[in-house]
């Protein structure tokens, strides 16, 4: 593994199912991070985990759930999926300090109908 | 409430100069990043700024005024490969990254 990465790359999804993102990165960051990007929105934070073991909510939580049982793995979930959950899902890293650069996973293509 | 904001569209040719303004209203301010997105790609990192001035990497160069809320990314000798969203990133007070909506650059021959 080189970078973050994310699986499934794409999903379509029926309204009501459970899933869930997964995320990894191998560059020992602290912090970790959950974004949605949708068309003529910036890049919206879901939830983020400044260290193993904690995780924070962003601007847009309802709906979806984090783990982070180790400094590695950041999963996202979402319980039981709605349309408005259609998007494409940004999983990041960095270190903790100010001028920190965050670097992106690929993404998920979620489709939720 | 925190507001960046950055124009949706420009358009620009082939080895001119383009210049992509950003200004931003946040609770705190702790640096301020530019991000390069193709098309169905990841956003990538371009540049970090905290001081006011000039920062300049190769092509590229970005510019911060704290005291006005301002920045730009200057692009020179365009290719056709830059064409691509350039996303306005604030981080703020509790550390978060603030984002613009981002500005798509599309290059003409």
């Amino acid at each position: 593994i080189a970078g973050i990465t994310q699986a499934p790359t794409s999903q379509i999804l029926a309204a009501g199912r459970r899933m869930t993102l997964r995320c990894t990165q191998d560059m020992r960051h602290n912090a970790m991070y959950w974004y949605r990007q949708d068309l003529g929105l910036g890049l919206r934070l879901i939830h983020y985990s400044n260290t193993a073991g904690t995780t924070g909510k962003g601007e847009v939580p309802d709906g979806y759930s984090v783990s982070r049982a180790n400094t590695d793995d950041f999963p996202l979930t979402l319980a039981s999926a709605v349309p408005s959950q259609t998007s494409v899902y940004f999983c990041a890293s960095s270190g903790t300090g100010a001028s920190d650069t965050q670097y992106f996973g690929p993404g998920t293509r979620l489709t939720v109908l | 409430g925190q507001n960046i904001d950055q124009p949706t569209e420009m358009t620009a040719t082939e080895g001119a100069i383009v210049q992509i303004n950003c200004t931003y209203q946040t609770s705190g301010f702790n640096g301020l990043f530019w991000y390069q997105q193709h098309a169905g790609e990841a956003p990538t990192f371009l540049s970090y700024n905290v001081l006011d001035g000039l920062e300049e990497k190769g092509r590229f160069s970005s510019f911060l005024s704290r005291s006005k809320g301002y920045s730009y990314l200057l692009l020179k000798e365009l290719q056709m490969k830059d064409s691509a969203s350039y996303l306005c990133a604030v981080r703020d007070s509790n550390y978060q990254l603030i984002w613009g909506a981002g500005t798509k650059l599309i290059i003409k021959p």
